[in-house]
């Protein structure tokens, strides 16, 4: 099985910037998604990241650590649309599945 | 292109009713999934299927059955609905396991 960890909530300032974190435990890691789900709306693809390192994407970069069992999504120039739900996902090649298991989301809260 | 479709939008049920829920997606994708989203459990899978003719069952498939009869579509059922069925169903579907999932805007269920 898989252990995913995220905060449940976080507030942040228009402009500044924001680091939401993912931490997990899985047997056999090969991968993980960040996705964006607005209220009301469906989750959306942000960022994959298999490899450690930075993935930058516009305002938004997505980091992993493997050895650390650790990702972390940066929002840049924070924006009032940014406020949304943010989930991570983990794909674990544990059991053949391979089918991302989803953390509980963070949601985020921008403010003027 | 529509991507993912969802039938219905917002459905209210008795309990020991039953119902359909219709996915759809128009991207040729093989796999397909049924998820539930419940205020801070995060989405939960409930069956997949990877291709036409199959499915599995996920993390919470009790109460619930599916069928894949054509590639383009994934149903999912409620024999006889329950007030813990009271949820949002999200479908989504990927061109192979472990990739981008791409989801539908959601069926809000009240079950009575």
């Amino acid at each position: 099985g898989q252990n995913i960890d995220q905060p449940t909530e976080m507030t942040a300032t228009e402009g500044a910037i924001v680091q939401i974190n993912c931490t997990y435990q899985t047997s056999g890691f090969n991968g993980l998604f960040w996705y964006q789900q607005h209220a009301g709306e469906a989750p959306t693809f942000l960022s994959y990241n298999v490899l450690d390192g930075l993935e930058e994407k516009g305002r938004f970069s997505s980091f992993l650590s493997r050895s650390k069992g650790y990702s972390y999504l940066l929002l840049k120039e924070l924006q009032m649309k940014d406020s949304a739900s943010y989930l991570c996902a983990v794909r674990d090649q544990g059991g053949g599945s391979y089918i991302p298991t989803f953390g509980r989301g963070t949601s985020l809260i921008v403010h003027p | 292109n529509a991507g993912v479709t969802q039938t219905p939008k917002f459905r209210v049920l008795k309990t020991g009713q039953s119902m359909t829920l219709l996915c759809a997606q128009d991207m040729n994708h093989e796999y397909m999934y049924w998820y539930r989203q419940d205020p801070g459990m995060g989405l939960r899978l409930i069956h997949y299927s990877v291709g036409e003719g199959t499915t599995a069952k996920g993390e919470v498939p009790d109460g619930y059955n599916v069928s894949r009869l054509k590639k383009q579509n994934f149903l999912l059922g409620l024999e006889s609905a329950a007030p813990s069925q009271t949820s949002v169903y999200f479908c989504a579907s990927s061109y192979s396991v472990g990739e981008t999932q791409y989801f539908g805007p959601g069926t809000r269920l009240l079950v009575l």
